[in-house]
């Protein structure tokens, strides 16, 4: 079924550990983005794939953040030497195709807390 | 860049009453896509509602209902006959559905329907 799923559900990490969080969009939905929700600087929209490719990564928080979306499927944002700014909620979202014209469907997120 | 403006951090009303969330936004862009998302506590993001901007009339859902004023740039969400299963944070989102742009979200308003 279904909907936007996501893995872990929560993580605990220590600072400078790297993560891994994983996103499956609903089957057939190209376009998968991925945001981050944290107190202090509310919904941020991180990257944009259109198939497997991501056209601007300008919105990655810094060097230390990639993704990568493989197959047209599944997605992955990894975050190498956490910090502790980097205690957040990730949201993945899904849709038939670009932002706006088709719905984005979201997943539960990913509650990260770095220690 | 757009930006999008929620000025009422929350509100509290009672069951079967009318609620007014406000929202305002700016860009310069000329068609664009304006949304209303419910997160419960359960993190999950629901749209609620969506409005195309070349579109003049108001979108409805049921008891939801906006208000798109283009000129003033505002997009303001209206709840009739509120319900307990109401009460959750309500974010105004934007995009200019390029696809690439994501969303950009508002703060968010903290709704809480008393019994």
């Amino acid at each position: 079924g279904a909907g936007v799923s996501q893995s872990p559900s929560n993580k605990v990490t220590e600072k400078g550990k790297d993560v891994e969080l994983r996103c499956d969009p609903i089957s057939g939905h190209t376009a998968l983005y991925w945001y981050r929700q944290s107190l202090g600087q509310g919904l941020e929209f991180l990257i944009y794939f259109q198939g497997n490719s991501a056209p601007d990564k300008s919105g990655l928080p810094s060097d230390r953040f990639s993704a990568e979306r493989t197959g047209g499927s599944v997605s992955t944002l990894t975050i190498q030497r956490t910090q502790q700014e980097d205690s957040a909620v990730y949201l993945c979202a899904s849709s038939l195709g670009s932002a706006g014209v088709n719905e984005q469907f979201f997943g539960p997120g990913t509650r990260l807390t770095v220690l | 860049a757009q930006t999008v403006t929620q000025s009422q951090p929350e509100m509290s009303v009672q069951e079967a009453e009318t609620v007014t969330l406000s929202c305002t936004y700016d860009t310069s862009e000329s068609n664009y896509y304006l949304f209303w998302y419910k997160q419960p506590p359960s993190r999950q993001m629901i749209l609620v509602i969506r409005q195309e901007a070349y579109k003049q009339q108001n979108a409805t859902e049921n008891r939801f209902s906006v208000n798109f004023q283009k000129a003033a740039k505002s997009f303001s969400l209206k709840i009739s006959d509120s319900q307990l299963g109401d009460t959750a944070m309500y974010f105004c989102a934007f995009t200019s559905g390029g696809g690439a742009d994501g969303l950009t979200f508002g703060k968010g308003t903290h709704l809480i329907i008393q019994p």
